[in-house]
């Protein structure tokens, strides 16, 4: 069984703080990347995707992809309270997912 | 463009009991996937549909629940005999083949089983 593993958290950062999340997967071929946010009660929302080494930004958020090293790391810039929520990490066309890390940005 | 529809949004069963969920995708979207979430967990694949052929069941409790995609469309997933354990929220997502394999999800069920 391929797998997918996250730090379940809770993950605390300060308002305005640099909130980093990150992912690593055991298949070495795996192609596709997804990070999602999941509010509470809610389903999950896709919040970027990430195909090649390196970094892709969009916005306040940034994804960052290591092929070599089989992990994929989410960055959250200037983090507010509204970003407080469970991010899930998942992987390939058939997005094994991780059991997500809980985030709690404090006023 | 319209999202992906879940109905019925919440159910309350007995063990022992059926029950159906149905989904219906983005337009275009070929690729349909159900998930199990439980409480605190990750997404659970159940099954991966691309157009109205099954791509992944492994993990699809095949004794008790079945999934269709008639017409490479619609989708509906059943549960028969429902058991405590199957007390999740059941996520469809749906994504297009060619180029982008974003999935976009529906609402969810939320399915109790008593």
């Amino acid at each position: 069984q391929k797998e997918v593993e996250q730090n379940s958290g809770p993950l605390s950062v300060p308002e305005g703080a640099i909130a980093s999340l990150n992912c690593t997967y055991s298949d070495r071929g795996s192609q596709s990347f997804f990070w999602y946010r999941q509010y509470s009660g809610k389903s999950p929302e896709l919040i970027m995707s990430i195909y090649s080494n390196g970094d892709k930004e969009d916005g306040r958020f940034t994804a960052q992809l290591n092929k070599a090293s089989q992990y994929v790391s989410l960055l959250i810039r200037d983090s507010q309270p509204s970003d407080s929520a469970t991010y899930l990490c998942a992987v390939n066309q058939n997005f094994v997912f991780g059991p997500g890390t809980r985030l709690s940005v404090l006023p | 463009e319209a999202g992906v529809a879940q109905s019925p949004r919440y159910k309350i069963i007995e063990k022992r009991q059926s029950v159906a969920f149905w989904c219906n995708p983005i337009s275009g979207h070929a690729t349909l996937y159900w998930y199990q979430q439980i409480l605190g967990q990750g997404p659970k694949l159940l099954i991966q549909f691309q157009n109205n052929g099954v791509v992944d069941d492994s993990q699809l409790p095949k004794d008790r629940f079945s999934a269709e995609r008639l017409k490479g469309v619609d989708s509906t997933l059943k549960i028969q005999p429902a058991k405590l354990e199957d007390s999740a929220v059941y996520l469809c997502g749906t994504a297009g083949t060619s180029g982008n394999y974003e999935q976009y999800f529906g609402p969810g069920t939320r399915l109790t089983v008593t």
